[in-house]
């Protein structure tokens, strides 16, 4: 079965800096996706990034980008310029599909905290 | 932009009570998924509909039952409430052809079993 693990509960960054998010996960597939959500006090998940595994470029999105090590199953989250607003729970996902049935395996998630 | 609703976005429950909660997905999303995250935890998988059938089932107890209707919503029925069942039930739906790669999520539903 697949598994996501995110080793730091808690991280803080002072804002405009920058911090990273760790992430690891083990499958048997070779073609998969890995995602960031983002879970403010609202509680909504929110898509910050997405990476298919096939791609060797790493995504980005603004002053998101990811950190993707596909030989070690490594897959991390880097915010630049960090600001008030990035203060979230921040969970990483990844898709496991199962005769065509697909699914979100999140990892334990990482509380970012962002001092002014 | 018409995103995914949940309702109701809070219900308060006694134990061994019965609680609905309903999900709409986007219009024309015709798969939705369900997820448990309880307090401090990370979401688990519960259920998945595709075209009104169920397409995965994960960590579901025997006491929660789920279907998909003809316009596509979904009904997340949880019977005899226990403690444990306060948690946070998140619904997501996605596109003909997208799967789970591109949902959208919905805000919730807290459920608080007392």
């Amino acid at each position: 079965a697949q598994t996501v693990t995110q080793s730091q509960p808690e991280m803080s960054v002072q804002e405009a800096e920058t911090v990273t998010l760790s992430c690891t996960y083990d499958t048997s597939e070779s073609d998969y996706y890995l995602f960031w959500y983002k879970q403010p006090p609202s509680r909504q998940m929110i898509l910050v990034i997405r990476q298919e595994a096939y791609k060797q470029q790493n995504a980005t999105e603004n002053r998101f980008s990811v950190n993707f090590q596909k030989a070690a199953k490594s897959f991390s989250l880097k915010i630049s310029d960090s600001q008030l607003g990035d203060a979230a729970m921040y969970f990483c996902a990844y898709r496991s599909e199962i005769q065509g049935a697909q699914k979100l395996v999140f990892g334990q998630g990482t509380r970012l905290t962002i001092n002014p | 932009a018409a995103g995914v609703i949940q309702s109701p976005r809070h219900l308060i429950k006694e134990k061994r009570e019965t609680a609905t909660l309903k999900c709409y997905p986007i219009p024309r999303h015709d798969t939705v998924y369900w997820y448990q995250q309880g307090p401090g935890q990370d979401p688990q998988f519960l259920i998945s509909f595709y075209e009104k059938m169920q397409s995965d089932k994960g960590s579901i107890p025997d006491r929660f039952s789920a279907q998909q209707f003809s316009d596509y919503h979904s009904e997340l029925n949880m019977s005899s409430l226990e403690l444990g069942d306060s948690a946070l039930y998140f619904c997501a739906s996605s596109r003909p052809g997208q799967g789970i790669t591109e949902a959208f999520f919905g805000q919730g539903t807290r459920l608080t079993v007392v």
